[in-house]
């Protein structure tokens, strides 16, 4: 695609809900990063994939935080039983490949408010 | 671990005045710096990225520097617009990771 596409712009779930975000980054990008951003803050880092593969999930807070890129394409980030501190801006980006400094495209992000 | 430092916070200026906004980053093994600009309630987009072996980027009224040996980059905005105002927000591209600063909310007064 044109550009990097996430769904659903806007999600509200009540807390020890689970919660899927998907992302679809740009065609032929092999390298795709998920990001939270809280209110005021700029975006931390939770995981990136090179491919298929999840080269780096040092980023995810804690074991109910799970994301898959099973075709190295769309990439999926599973939250199980939310919680209100999980409510941010979720954002995915992708760039031509890991590494050599490559520009990141980022997506308009998925606000999750939990309640 | 990369520390990136927006200043200042926020910024309120009157339409027409030129002005820098600071980033600094404690490691300089960067591949690249990127600046970004972000509407409320909206995603990042892209301004300026500055290549490690660069010193500076130019787009229209935007010119970003990158100081590497100091662990600074400015983003200078000439002649601002109240279409400027946004957060503007600035990242290191390491490796395999990019990290951000807080921003700098901008506002342009008409």
């Amino acid at each position: 695609g044109a550009g990097v596409s996430q769904t659903p712009s806007n999600k509200v779930t009540e807390k020890g809900k689970y919660v899927e975000l998907r992302c679809d980054p740009i065609s032929g990008h092999t390298a795709l990063y998920w990001y939270r951003q809280s209110l005021g803050q700029g975006p931390e880092f939770l995981i990136y994939f090179q491919g298929t593969g999840a080269a780096d999930d040092s980023g995810l807070p804690n074991d109910r935080f799970f994301a898959v890129r099973p075709e190295g394409s769309v990439s999926t980030l599973k939250i199980q039983r939310t919680e209100r501190g999980d409510s941010a801006v979720y954002l995915c980006a992708s760039s031509l490949q890991a590494g050599l400094g490559y520009g990141y495209t980022f997506g308009s992000g998925t606000r999750l408010t939990v309640v | 671990k990369q520390e990136v430092t927006q200043i200042p916070a926020a910024l309120s200026v009157p339409e027409g005045e030129n002005l820098v906004l600071n980033c600094s980053f404690t490691d300089s093994a960067i591949y690249n710096l990127q600046w970004f600009r972000q509407d409320p309630g909206k995603g990042l987009t892209s301004l300026l990225l500055i290549q490690s072996s660069q010193r500076e980027q130019t787009s229209g009224r935007l010119n970003a520097s990158l100081d590497k040996s100091s662990g600074r980059s400015t983003l200078y905005i000439a002649a601002s617009q109240p279409g400027d105002s946004a957060t503007y927000l600035c990242a290191t591209v390491g490796d395999n990771d990019m990290r951000f600063g807080a921003g700098t909310r901008l506002t342009v007064k008409p």
